[in-house]
């Protein structure tokens, strides 16, 4: 399968900074990215969906302008957790999917807000 | 509301039994049915794929069912390994939409 990476994986910040997170597919161009967040023992919870050169596409209740997202070019894309607050302390995962139905998922970024 | 239903919400298996995990969907639109598995602390990775073209798919020890009449889908883990213990999401998704639902997982424990 394609192939995925996050930086950083893990990430300690304190409240009120912002973080950003990294996320390439190394093997393929990636039409379409998408932006997890999954808290301990649940399932993964989409915030956005993004396609090169647009803007991304927000879930319902997630902040847009909380969680900035960039996907400037067909392997990178960013999400950006402004004003961070212990509460957005989570895993926050990306997926790559191409032209076809498969997703690609990356390693996951561990953040922590102190 | 609820778009994939997936139980058991947790299984242990003996090694070498037969893992079963069941999903069910509501949208009729949806027609890509893949399992992912992840490990603690890990993103998913995609182990398994169908369309509702067809009624099962084996790949090696990992085989979906699915009754497109029933609305309804599982993952067999044939010969289960302590190496499979691992979460085990299915999910759904339409074409036109892109984004896939989840459900909400199996955590899958195999005992030596």
């Amino acid at each position: 399968g394609a192939v995925v990476s996050q930086h950083p994986s893990w990430v300690i910040c304190k409240s009120g900074t912002s973080v950003k997170i990294e996320c390439r597919s190394l093997d393929f161009q990636a039409t379409t990215m998408f932006w997890y967040r999954q808290f301990p023992k649940q399932s993964l919870m989409l915030m956005a969906t993004s396609n090169e050169g647009s803007k991304a596409t927000y879930e319902q209740g997630v902040e847009k302008d909380k969680f900035l997202i960039n996907h400037a070019s067909l392997t990178l894309s960013t999400l950006t957790v402004t004003s961070a607050h212990p509460e957005d302390s989570s895993f926050y995962i990306c997926s790559a999917g191409g032209l076809s139905y498969e997703q690609y998922f990356g390693p996951g970024t561990r953040l922590t807000v102190t | 509301q609820q778009q994939v239903k997936q139980s058991p919400q947790s299984l242990i298996v003996q090694k070498g039994g037969i893992s079963i995990i069941n999903c069910a969907y509501e949208n009729t639109a949806f027609d890509y049915f893949p399992w992912y598995q992840q490990f603690p602390g890990k993103g998913p990775a995609l182990l398994i794929a169908i369309r509702p073209d067809v009624s099962e798919k084996k790949e090696g020890r990992f085989t979906i069912s699915f009754n497109k009449s029933a609305k309804q889908f599982s993952l067999h883990i044939m010969d289960s390994q302590p190496g499979d213990s691992a979460t085990y999401f299915c999910a759904a998704s339409s074409e036109g939409a892109g984004k896939s639902t989840f459900g909400d997982g199996t955590t899958l424990t195999v005992k030596p």
